[in-house]
């Protein structure tokens, strides 16, 4: 099965850098990579996502990257803020030919993002 | 749009009883329902998959009379912790995915504590 492997496990940053999370995975079948953000106590909430027809995906301050050949991607979140202290994790996913839905999400490790003020 | 609820959202039993939480797809039909688990500082943990009508489809190494689910209906599904004891502890999650819906929307959890 697949295998999601999520680095750095921490990663503390001052408030206007950068921030970048690094994931690979295992099966080459893996079509579908989720970013999720979770807050104590809180359920996942999706950030942003990537199919894998795509390199590269942005959104305001959050950006992924992916590369299909080596089996990883990233998230790049830029000018951080205090609010983005959370932990993130990647996923990843298969979407079934000619279906309309994503097969179940196998997730890494976690980071957990501390933005000092 | 998207948003799937739990309840409770934290809840104490006594070691030996059971507890049901509840999973609901407020704004979409949801023919997939995922639960999970997770400790803390942890990853989540897929225990099973149902799909409305169906049984519930579980992960290796999560008993099934143990972690009973239901999803009778496009909307509900629910957890049963049976015969709960300290080791299962742990922060529940669900989330749902439909037809019109096809990417998973997580709920908030639910804080299981069992004495």
């Amino acid at each position: 099965g697949e295998n999601v492997e999520q680095h750095p496990s921490t990663l503390s940053v001052q408030e206007g850098d950068s921030a970048v999370i690094k994931c690979t995975y295992s099966d080459s079948a893996s079509n579908y990579f989720p970013w999720y953000k979770q807050e104590l106590g809180k359920g996942p909430q999706l950030i942003i996502d990537i199919r894998s027809n795509v390199g590269e995906k942005k959104d305001q301050r959050i950006a992924v990257t992916l590369n299909k050949t080596a089996k990883h991607f990233s998230l790049h979140i830029t000018e951080t803020q205090p609010e983005d202290s959370a932990v993130y994790f990647c996923a990843a996913s298969i979407k079934g030919a000619g279906g309309t839905s994503y097969g179940k999400l196998t997730f890494g490790q976690g980071t957990i993002l501390t933005v000092h003020p | 749009g998207a948003v799937v609820s739990q309840h409770p959202s934290w809840v104490i039993c006594k070691s030996g009883t059971s507890v049901k939480i509840e999973c609901r797809s407020l704004d979409f039909q949801a023919t997939t329902m995922f639960w999970y688990r997770q400790f803390p500082k942890q990853s989540l943990m897929l225990m099973a998959t149902s799909n409305e009508g169906s049984k519930a489809t579980y992960e290796q190494g999560v008993e099934k009379d143990k972690f009973l689910i239901n999803h009778a209906s496009l909307t509900l599904s629910t957890l049963t912790v049976t015969s709960a004891h300290p080791e299962d502890s742990s922060f529940y999650i669900c989330s749902a995915r439909g037809l019109a819906v096809s990417l998973q929307f997580f709920g908030p959890g639910t804080r299981l504590t069992v004495l």
